[in-house]
């Protein structure tokens, strides 16, 4: 079965500095690899996906994300964090579940706080 | 694009009520919704699969008598909870997602349930 995890409850990061959300996951076959945020009492907008293709995935909001097969890691990454990129990021991998249906699992949510 | 919209954002109701909440895709045909359960702090647990013109695919341990889930049409999905008690109390979720199974889903803001 495959999963997702984010091993950071919370990350703080000033406002300007690189900000990095971790997250590594675990599926049977070439993984389908998405971030989402949720701001409060908000449901999740999409940010970027990695399918194929090049490594490092460019998204919404100047967010990127670099896919390393050998780590199983998609981590998020943002050059200069802002204040208004305070939110929960959610870590999520697509896998087949059978009956031509395909499942998406989360991870359990990394808290990033930019502190001004 | 691809806009899920949900209905009602909020909802406060009496024991023992049944609630119905909406989730149509405004913008693209959603061969494929989802419906999700998150309690505080938690990542989203996927309650329900819904394919249209067909039975849900219920999650193990989800009653489906207890949240009906009717997806009658490509852009609307319902689900029903019925006889409400405070235990139920949560935030839903729902997503949608075009055929190709490389394609983000796509979420509603979420009904807030309260049952008093």
């Amino acid at each position: 079965a495959q999963s997702v995890a984010q091993p950071e409850d919370q990350v703080n990061v000033a406002e300007g500095n690189p900000l990095t959300v971790k997250c590594t996951y675990s599926v049977s076959g070439n993984p389908y690899l998405f971030w989402y945020v949720q701001y409060p009492n908000r449901g999740l907008q999409f940010l970027l996906k990695y399918i194929t293709g090049d490594n490092l995935v460019k998204g919404s909001y100047g967010f990127e994300a670099e896919f390393n097969k050998s780590q199983t890691s998609f981590h998020l990454k943002k050059p200069s964090a802002l204040v208004s990129d305070s939110a929960l990021y959610f870590c999520a991998v697509r896998a087949y579940s059978g009956a031509g249906s395909y499942q998406l699992t989360f991870g359990k949510g990394t808290k990033l706080s930019v502190i001004p | 694009g691809a806009v899920v919209s949900q209905h009602p954002s909020w909802v406060i109701c009496k024991s023992g009520t049944s609630v119905k909440i909406e989730c149509r895709s405004l913008d693209f045909q959603a061969t494929t919704m989802f419906w999700y359960r998150q309690f505080p702090k938690q990542s989203l647990m996927l309650m329900a699969t819904s394919n249209e013109g067909s039975k849900a695919t219920y999650e193990q341990g989800v009653e489906k008598d207890k949240f009906l889930i009717n997806h009658a049409s490509l852009t609307l999905s319902t689900l029903t909870v019925t006889s409400a008690h405070p235990e139920d109390s949560s935030f839903y979720i729902c997503s949608a997602r075009v055929s190709a199974s490389n394609q983000p889903q796509h979420f509603g803001d979420g009904t807030r349930l309260s049952i008093l």
